[in-house]
């Protein structure tokens, strides 16, 4: 079974920049996760989808950041513009089904590693 | 205050000791808690899981959880240097919303 795929694995941009990061899930999976992780710190939730719909998006800095997921397979999550503060590893997750509760593994991608000079 | 707390060490423990890991959660709803592991410049992968009170064992690896106290903690009987890595502890509520500590960092000296 193919894991979660991302790309791409590394960018660099300057601050104003945009970007974007793309994530397929695992087939199959109706639940789709995107975080950031901060160097030295655990991976903060910024949006979670259940097939092409939003569940919480609370944490996620909408003035600069945007995801969607069309179809309800891929996703893209977008910063426009970037800061220097956005420097982290953006992870996508993926879990089988939010009807099974909160006991659903997530299933982690490599990540895609920002740099905002 | 953080949803979910942990020490974040480093913890160094010798080859074939036991690690013990630990981690507190703030919210009593919480139902379900996740123990990952994560090499450095890896993605986290899953340990375990436990939800019900009491300890859940899968080969060396031993979670405990304690809902009285919002405590749940990680055991590594027989540590290997390859065990050495960040363990993050994430609890969820719902389903909904995933919160994950800080993590500790475990080095297993040989």
């Amino acid at each position: 079974e193919a894991g979660v795929a991302q790309s791409p694995r590394y960018k660099i941009i300057e601050k104003r920049q945009s970007v974007a990061f793309w994530c397929n899930p695992i087939s199959g999976h109706a639940t789709l996760y995107w975080y950031q992780q901060i160097l030295g710190q655990g991976p903060k939730l910024l949006i979670q989808f259940q097939n092409n719909g939003v569940v919480d998006d609370s944490q996620l800095p909408k003035d600069r950041f945007s995801a969607e997921r069309l179809k309800g397979v891929d996703s893209t999550l977008k910063i426009q513009p970037a800061k220097l503060e956005d420097s982290a590893v953006y992870l996508c997750a993926s879990s089988l089904d939010r009807a099974s509760g909160s006991r659903s593994e997530q299933f982690f991608g490599p990540g895609t590693r920002l740099t905002v000079l | 205050q953080k949803e979910v707390e942990q020490n974040s060490g480093p913890l160094s423990v010798p080859e074939g000791a036991i690690a013990s890991l630990n981690c507190t959660y703030s919210d009593r709803g919480s139902q379900s808690f996740f123990w990952y592991r994560q090499y450095s410049g890896k993605s986290p992968e899953l340990i375990m899981f436990i939800y019900s009170n009491g300890d859940k064992e899968d080969g060396r690896f031993t979670a405990q959880l304690n809902k009285a106290s919002q405590y749940v903690s990680l055991l590594i009987r027989d540590s290997q240097p390859s065990d050495s890595a960040t363990y993050l502890c994430a609890s969820s509520i719902t389903g909904n919303q995933f919160y994950f500590g800080t993590g500790t960092s475990l080095t297993v000296i040989p």
